[in-house]
């Protein structure tokens, strides 16, 4: 069964940094058809497109938040880590991984997400 | 970085009615634009990719067309499980990914 995971904090607190990780089964982080990317949520809000890493370890950000994200990955794991600096209270969202298919640009397969808090 | 637009941003519907969604890249993205559907509190599901491509598994009432810059998501009869939020994608600006802001679809 192909599935991809988010674990992390459910609360934070504001400056802390937050580290988030998607598990995924049933695929290779080394299939070069296939990346992930990082996609948040804030609660009644857009879909807002974080990061993303291919099978070669090219990475890429979103430009507004490229200061504050680090992305990675550990293929022994199976494993796709987010880390987010100087969290505040307007980073509280859903976060999502996603499994992108390279040729077509789709994102065909999303984490169940997980809702990260900001507060003191 | 290319901006999306969509338009309406929400609108009322009748099940059995036509509904159609707009998308607009702020430059040209040929095809590489994908259309999700998401329900609360759930992720969101893909229904057409490459601006025309039904995903396997989407009914056939859901249908996407555009290149360039404009592109169209249709629901030819909305069905009770249709009304949700639907967002476009783009992916031609490779490696960095937009989303749209969202067209929340409800009932009438």
């Amino acid at each position: 069964q192909v599935t991809l995971k988010e674990s992390g904090p459910v609360l934070v607190k504001p400056t802390e940094t937050l580290t988030l990780t998607c598990t995924v089964s049933g695929f290779s982080l080394t299939n070069v058809r296939m990346s992930v990317s990082w996609i948040r949520q804030p609660p009644g809000k857009a879909l807002e497109w974080l990061a993303h890493i291919f099978s070669n370890d090219e990475k890429s950000y979103s430009t507004s938040l490229k200061s504050r994200l680090t992305i990675s990955k550990d293929t022994s794991k199976s494993q796709v880590v987010l880390t987010m600096t100087n969290m505040d209270p307007v980073d509280t969202a859903t976060y999502y991984c996603a499994r992108m298919d390279i040729l077509s640009g789709k994102y065909s397969l999303w984490g169940q997400g997980t809702r990260v808090t900001v507060s003191s | 970085d290319i901006q999306m637009t969509q338009s309406p941003s929400s609108l009322s519907a009748y099940v059995g009615d036509r509904v159609t969604i707009t998308c607009r890249a702020s430059q040209s993205i040929s095809s590489y634009l994908n259309w999700y559907q998401q329900k609360p509190g759930k992720a969101p599901k893909l229904l057409i990719y490459a601006a025309s491509s039904l995903e396997s598994g989407v009914p056939a009432r859901f249908s996407g067309s555009g290149s360039g810059t404009d592109f169209t998501l249709t629901i030819s009869s909305l069905q009770p499980e249709d009304f949700a939020t639907y967002y476009c994608q783009q992916s031609y600006s490779t490696p960095l990914f937009t989303f749209g802001p969202g067209t929340k679809v409800d009932i009438k």
